[in-house]
């Protein structure tokens, strides 16, 4: 079956730490995506990551991909009050199909 | 300004009442596809479809149609919604495999309930 994992499914943080979002797959992929939701908004990209070792970095929020052990992370730097929102990785397997974990809501205090 | 609309935002209706929702992009994509989400279950894919007349099934397909006759649309349509088909709907569109990039834009969502 496919899968893809996301861990933790929930995440509140003090602002000025760091911490890692984990997503796991469970088959072969060409690409990775992962994205944010606001409460009741629509789906924002945040990176494409496209082969193994790739690293994309904006802001606080740096992804990587490891192909070989079917993991991407999304860390986040020295978290602010403004990164609080769920994040979504999507998988994109073969003939385009996407899957998408169940998304990490992340709550940052301040 | 690039963008992937889609309409109505709002829907209430019952049970076996045939509906459409639109969906439209202008940035010459592709690649469209319509995805579904719900509380606890993330986004999952009920259509997909790389180019004119080809569409494909994602995940959850089941009562579900589209049609892909134009390059910018991609309708959805319930033949006869029932209430378990209550939920966020959201289109989405990007360039096709040859790139030049992979980006998936998402229109603002339709929030569908069926009574």
């Amino acid at each position: 079956e496919l899968k893809v994992e996301q861990n933790p499914l929930f995440l509140s943080m003090q602002e000025g730490k760091n911490y890692t979002i984990y997503c796991n797959y469970s088959t072969t992929s060409d690409r990775l995506y992962w994205y944010r939701q606001d409460p009741g908004k629509s789906l924002e990209s945040l990176f494409v990551l496209l082969s193994n070792g790739a690293v994309k970095q904006e802001g606080r929020l740096m992804a990587s991909l490891d192909t070989k052990a079917r993991l991407s992370t999304l860390h986040i730097t020295a978290a602010v009050h403004d990164l609080s929102a769920t994040y979504f990785c999507a998988v994109d397997i073969r003939d385009d199909k996407i899957i998408f974990g169940k998304g990490t809501r992340l709550h940052i205090l301040p | 300004e690039a963008q992937v609309t889609q309409n109505p935002r709002y829907l209430i209706t019952v049970t076996g009442k045939k509906l459409t929702v639109t969906c439209s992009q202008n940035m010459n994509h592709e690649y469209m596809s319509w995805y579904r989400q719900d509380p606890g279950l993330g986004l999952r894919q009920i259509y997909y479809s790389m180019n004119v007349e080809v569409t494909d099934k994602g995940d959850v397909p089941e009562g579900y149609k589209v049609s892909r006759k134009e390059k910018r649309n991609f309708p959805l349509i319930l033949e006869s919604p029932s209430p378990n088909q209550t939920s966020l709907y959201f289109c989405a569109s990007k360039p096709g495999l040859a790139g030049p990039s992979y980006e998936q834009y998402f229109g603002p969502g339709t929030r569908l309930t069926v009574t």
